[in-house]
């Protein structure tokens, strides 16, 4: 079956430094979502890429789709403390008439103020 | 809007007892999950409920039985609980299907001894 690995599994930054998570699938994706999650909370819905090789922005967020549609990353520039939780990638897969979605492990941010 | 509840929010279970996990949404999804997620692990579909009327399986459906009471309200049967089900159980809808932005409930943290 689909398969969506994740990387790094921990991150610990310095408040200011960047952070980049990474996402790769093992079939081709027809689109990709990020959810986040802060610590004791819930998944947060932050993007759907669906293009290939699409780049979305938000603030200090970027995502990025790659050109076969079988990976994507998250960076954060210039991390704050709110950043905290763990970032998460879910991996959308059709075929037959019937939708698939995988997530990932999830990114786990520290940042150290 | 309230979005998505979830009840209760936290339950202790004994091996072999039986609970439902209650879930509903006022935001007129017509599609609604039910995920487990255990540390290290993610989120795993255990079910779906497409539209008002269908239920299907997800990834780890063993154990567990669903119903789709009306289109507000999803809910989630453990018949006789076992230590392996302890875990993090999320509800999520979606407008209409996976490939739609999904809102997750607040979880509900189950254990069982």
């Amino acid at each position: 079956g689909q398969q969506v690995m994740q990387i790094p599994q921990y991150q610990h930054v310095q408040e200011g430094e960047d952070f980049t998570t990474y996402c790769n699938s093992s079939t081709t994706l027809s689109n990709i979502q990020w959810y986040k999650q802060r610590p004791g909370g819930h998944p947060v819905f932050l993007i759907q890429l669906v293009k290939s090789g699409e780049v979305k922005k938000q603030k200090r967020l970027t995502f990025q789709f790659g050109e076969a549609k079988k990976n994507s990353s998250l960076h954060i520039t210039a991390t704050q403390t709110t950043d905290v939780g763990t970032y998460f990638c879910a991996g959308m897969s059709s075929g037959a008439g019937s939708y698939q979605l995988t997530f990932g492990k999830g990114t786990k941010l520290s940042v150290i103020p | 809007n309230a979005g998505v509840t979830q009840t209760p929010k936290f339950q202790v279970l004994k091996t072999g007892q039986s609970m439902t996990l209650q879930c509903a949404q006022d935001m007129n999804h017509n599609s609604m999950y039910w995920y487990r997620q255990d540390p290290g692990m993610g989120l795993r579909l255990i079910y779906y409920s497409a539209s008002e009327g269908t239920t299907d399986k997800g990834e780890v459906p063993n154990g567990y039985n669903v119903s789709r009471l009306n289109k507000r309200e999803f809910s989630l049967r453990l018949e006789s609980a076992a230590p392996s089900q302890t875990s993090v159980y999320f509800c999520a809808s979606s407008e209409a299907g996976l490939q739609e932005t999904q809102y997750f409930g607040p979880g509900t943290r189950l254990l069982v001894l």
